[in-house]
């Protein structure tokens, strides 16, 4: 089955340590996006990646950090420098057609992130 | 810059009865609409989609929005509420790819 998979569910920090959330799509998308969802707010994008090996900032970056080797994978690390890195993440991804001036997004399960 | 209203963050409904969720969009241009559902703990899910094609969108589990560029809204409907319809509901806008604005999100509840 094609999806996006995020690991793990649930994710315990000490205050001080980065940490690292995953995503992998097997959709064949080029673009993928992390959004932060905190009660109340929607989402806000921290990060996005339109092609391996170059992303851009989102509208939430300070503190984040991620990286794009591969197409099917999109990892986000949260850094110590996040002051509340409390949330739940999620992760998106979306083809690049070129026909439209928007795709539509696909989302992961999510993470949880709680700091300690 | 686009943005998204939605119109209270809560709305609770009767099994059986109408459901009305309302969205408002602020932009010069006709803006590309979604309807994402987020159950507990759960990523979102794509409800439906409006690019121009039709003015009243059709979408997966019964629901329906209709877009009015006069009143700038996309509200979403479904003729009868199911238990199953309680979730939480997010509109979106996106003026172009790799911008994607959120609303804050409206919670349903379904009474039975």
């Amino acid at each position: 089955d094609g999806g996006i998979t995020q690991s793990p569910k649930y994710l315990f920090r000490k205050e001080g340590q980065n940490v690292t959330l995953s995503c992998e799509q097997n959709l064949n998308h080029d673009a993928m996006y992390w959004y932060r969802q905190d009660p109340g707010q929607g989402l806000r994008l921290i990060y996005y990646s339109q092609i391996v090996n170059d992303f851009q900032k989102g509208d939430i970056a300070e503190g984040y950090s991620v990286s794009r080797e591969k197409k099917e994978s999109f990892p986000l690390t949260v850094t110590s420098a996040q002051k509340n890195p409390t949330a739940f993440y999620l992760c998106a991804s979306s083809i690049v057609s070129g026909t439209e001036s928007t795709d539509t997004q696909y989302f992961g399960p999510g993470t949880r992130l709680t700091v300690l | 810059a686009q943005s998204v209203t939605q119109l209270g963050s809560h709305v609770s409904v009767s099994e059986g009865a109408l459901v009305l969720l309302r969205c408002n969009y602020s932009s010069s241009v006709p803006p590309y609409l979604f309807w994402y559902v987020q159950y507990p703990n759960q990523g979102l899910q794509l409800l439906l989609k409006y690019t121009s094609a039709a003015t009243l969108v059709k979408g997966i589990n019964g629901f329906e929005a209709e877009f009015k560029k006069s009143e700038t809204s996309f509200h979403l409907t479904k003729p009868s509420a199911h238990m199953s319809d309680a979730a939480e509901y997010f509109c979106a806008v996106s003026p172009s790819i790799n911008d994607m604005r959120f609303g804050a999100g409206t919670r349903l509840t379904v009474k039975p």
